[in-house]
């Protein structure tokens, strides 16, 4: 099946910095998408996005399909940024909808 | 609008029993989905439904499993009977699109002695 591989693994931030969270797959795609678990285990949908950028707020993603990855950007973080981010992918040719392992962002004030 | 509801938030059973989790999603809603996230396998997508009917189970992981969703405002995933590896904690979310923002439920932490 599909390889989604993410890194970095771990994120040490200092509220403020930026930072880009990278999502490799090892097929094609016709879903992606991004998710943020909040310390707590809440579950937040980031963006749906197969191809090309979103913004929304302080967040931003991309994914460049021809190339088999994604980024995900987040500018000036804040402390609520941490969590651990998934993306996650479904084959063009499958159903099934797999996720990475995740990097654990740590925003410290 | 309360967002997605799961109940039990929690659960403790023994080896062998039956557990049913149950999810109200967010009315107006026409996709529902299950979620398992466990430290050894992390997030998986086990089924979701448009309308109600199940269009992709690819994710349950064996006959032990089912998952129904006998009207609009209500879906149960059950396992029958549970085993120890089925602890994991299980996440409900709906969208009002497949492809658009879905939005989860708190989770129900399942432990099975």
């Amino acid at each position: 099946g599909i390889q989604v591989e993410q890194s970095p693994p771990d994120l040490i931030l200092q509220e403020g910095a930026n930072s880009t969270l990278r999502c490799n797959f090892s097929d094609s795609v016709n879903n992606l998408q991004w998710f943020h678990q909040n310390p707590w285990g809440q579950l937040i949908n980031l963006f749906y996005i197969p191809s090309g950028t979103k913004q929304n707020g302080r967040l931003s993603a991309t994914t460049v399909a021809t190339e088999r990855y994604s980024l995900l950007y987040i500018s000036s973080s804040q402390t609520t940024d941490s969590g651990v981010y998934f993306c996650a992918v479904r084959a063009a040719a499958g159903n099934k909808l797999t996720f990475g392992g995740g990097t654990r962002v740590l925003v410290k004030p | 609008d309360a967002g997605v509801i799961q109940s039990p938030r929690h659960e403790v059973t023994e080896m062998g029993q039956e557990v049913t989790l149950r999810c109200k999603p967010i009315s107006g809603h026409d996709y529902l989905f299950w979620y398992r996230q466990t430290m050894m396998r992390g997030l998986e997508l086990l089924i979701y439904f448009n309308n109600n009917v199940p269009i992709d189970d690819s994710g349950m992981p064996e006959d032990r499993f089912s998952a129904k969703m006998p009207n609009a405002s209500f879906s149960t995933l059950k396992i029958q009977p549970s085993e120890p590896r089925d602890s994991a904690v299980y996440f409900c979310a709906s969208s009002l699109q497949e492809l658009v923002t879905q939005y989860f439920g708190p989770g129900t932490r399942l432990l099975v002695l």
